[in-house]
């Protein structure tokens, strides 16, 4: 079965720390995709990354980074120096071959000036 | 564009009541979902349709209805509202019907409560 765990519920960082958001998967299929997306406290969702199966290159966004390591099914995002604004609940989701969404529980991110 | 749009933004129902969320996207977008937020349980899959015409259920379909009658409307129906369908509704849209390469892109959300 399709199923994606972000086991971390709560982080809560001090502006300009270092942090990691951990996202595992679980998929029988050998093509799919990954996102994340982040909903800040107005609620919205707002799409971050999209990354395919076959491609394993660590992405750069600015402040932003996701490293995808297949070989243990995981796509873990990281914000460096972060700040008030990064805090929102952040969402990693897989698409599977029907295109349907599955999304993990999500991790709320706290930073605090 | 003003992308996925979604009315109304606030809703409360008593128990038993029905009600329609409206869900509207002017992207010509194949593919449009409807999801629920609950705490701790992330964004779950209740219906979608890969075309005008065409719906299916998604993981937690009981109690709503949908239909498609057109390409930008996608009006999710609460039959008889209970106290767990308290939640956050979110419509979402992408290009293709068939795809699972393409982005969602979500509307801003109904809050929806049932006393």
């Amino acid at each position: 079965a399709q199923k994606v765990t972000q086991a971390q519920t709560e982080i809560s960082v001090v502006e300009k720390e270092d942090v990691t958001l951990d996202c595992v998967y679980e998929t029988r299929d050998t093509t799919y995709y990954l996102f994340w997306y982040k909903q800040p406290p107005s609620g919205e969702l707002v799409f971050l990354i999209r990354r395919n199966s076959f491609d394993e290159q660590n992405e750069i966004s600015g402040r932003y980074s996701w490293n995808f390591q297949k070989s243990t099914s995981s796509f873990n995002f990281t914000i460096t120096a972060s700040q008030v604004v990064d805090s929102a609940v952040y969402f990693c989701a897989l698409s599977e071959a029907e295109g349907k969404l599955i999304f993990g529980q999500g991790t709320e991110l706290s930073v605090k000036p | 564009n003003a992308g996925v749009t979604q009315t109304p933004k606030f809703q409360v129902l008593k128990t038993g009541q029905s009600m329609t969320l409206q869900c509207a996207q002017d992207m010509n977008h194949e593919y449009m979902s409807w999801y629920r937020q609950d705490p701790g349980m992330g964004l779950r899959l209740i219906h979608y349709s890969v075309g005008a015409g065409i719906t299916d259920q998604g993981e937690v379909p009981n109690g709503y209805n949908v239909s498609r009658s057109t390409t930008e409307d996608f009006p999710l129906r609460l039959l008889s509202a209970a106290p767990s369908q308290t939640s956050v509704y979110f419509c979402a849209s992408r290009v293709r019907g068939r795809s699972f390469t393409d982005t969602q892109y979500f509307g801003p959300g109904t809050r929806l409560t049932v006393l």
